[in-house]
């Protein structure tokens, strides 16, 4: 099954801020919104993002997202250690008409 | 809202199970869900997703003919039938509520883990 490709990780200081590219293509990003969700190490996933930019009720505002073409990117600013985790995009695929994930990426927090 | 995913457990190749989602805390049979699976220390898969009332359902091509997928509203409860497991089957199984109007999950249950070994 295809996924999304996301790097494997990426690390900041706190207070810094990171940002996770998510990459697909016009059958997946191109033409459906991303969703991004935060996976605390032992838990479920929550969602953090959904509709490319829009937050769920409870989501503070340190986390944002965007799309452009078959890309998209999470930020997170005011990096805490709190936030170390994986993070997936997520988006359906019209050729495959299966929902696609990416292929996550690890939060450090130096 | 509370999702409690049920079933889980070690099974033979070649056997089946059946995974079971209670949903709480919401008009269960207005949203659409979905299982989600993710093997020991890799990401998230998709797996399967069914919409309200029953009569669509979609599968990933890797369970497609094995698993199937369905719910009980008056039950609130959300089903996977698991059959010819594969020892690539072995994952934590999550059951999630679709958000609805979007493409997006908005709760996940705890987690189920099926492991398929000999």
């Amino acid at each position: 099954q295809s996924m999304l490709t996301q790097p494997p990780s990426v690390s900041a200081a706190p207070g810094q801020k990171v940002t996770i590219s998510c990459s697909g293509s016009s059958s997946n990003i191109g033409n459906n919104y991303v969703s991004w969700y935060e996976q605390l190490p032992g838990t479920a996933p929550k969602l953090l993002i959904y509709e490319n930019n829009k937050r769920p009720s409870g989501i503070p505002d340190r986390f944002s997202g965007s799309k452009s073409g078959t890309s998209a990117t999470l930020g997170i600013t005011g990096l805490q250690t709190g936030d170390e985790a994986d993070y997936f995009c997520g988006t359906w695929d019209i050729s495959l008409n299966a929902y696609v994930f990416g292929t996550g990426t690890k939060v450090t927090v130096l | 809202v509370q999702l409690v995913e049920s079933g889980g457990g070690l099974v033979q190749p070649g056997g089946s199970l059946r995974l079971s989602c209670a949903a709480s805390g919401f008009t269960f049979s207005t949203h659409w869900m979905h299982w989600v699976r993710q093997a020991p220390g890799k990401g998230l898969v998709w797996v399967s997703r069914i919409n309200t009332d029953g009569s669509s359902t979609r599968y990933a091509d890797s369970v497609k003919g094995r698993f199937i997928i369905s719910r009980d509203n008056a039950k609130n409860t959300l089903y996977l039938q698991m059959i010819s497991l594969r020892a690539e089957d072995t994952a934590v199984y999550y059951c999630a509520r679709q958000y609805s109007g979007y493409a997006a999950f908005d709760y996940w249950g705890q987690g189920t883990l099926v492991a398929v070994s000999s």
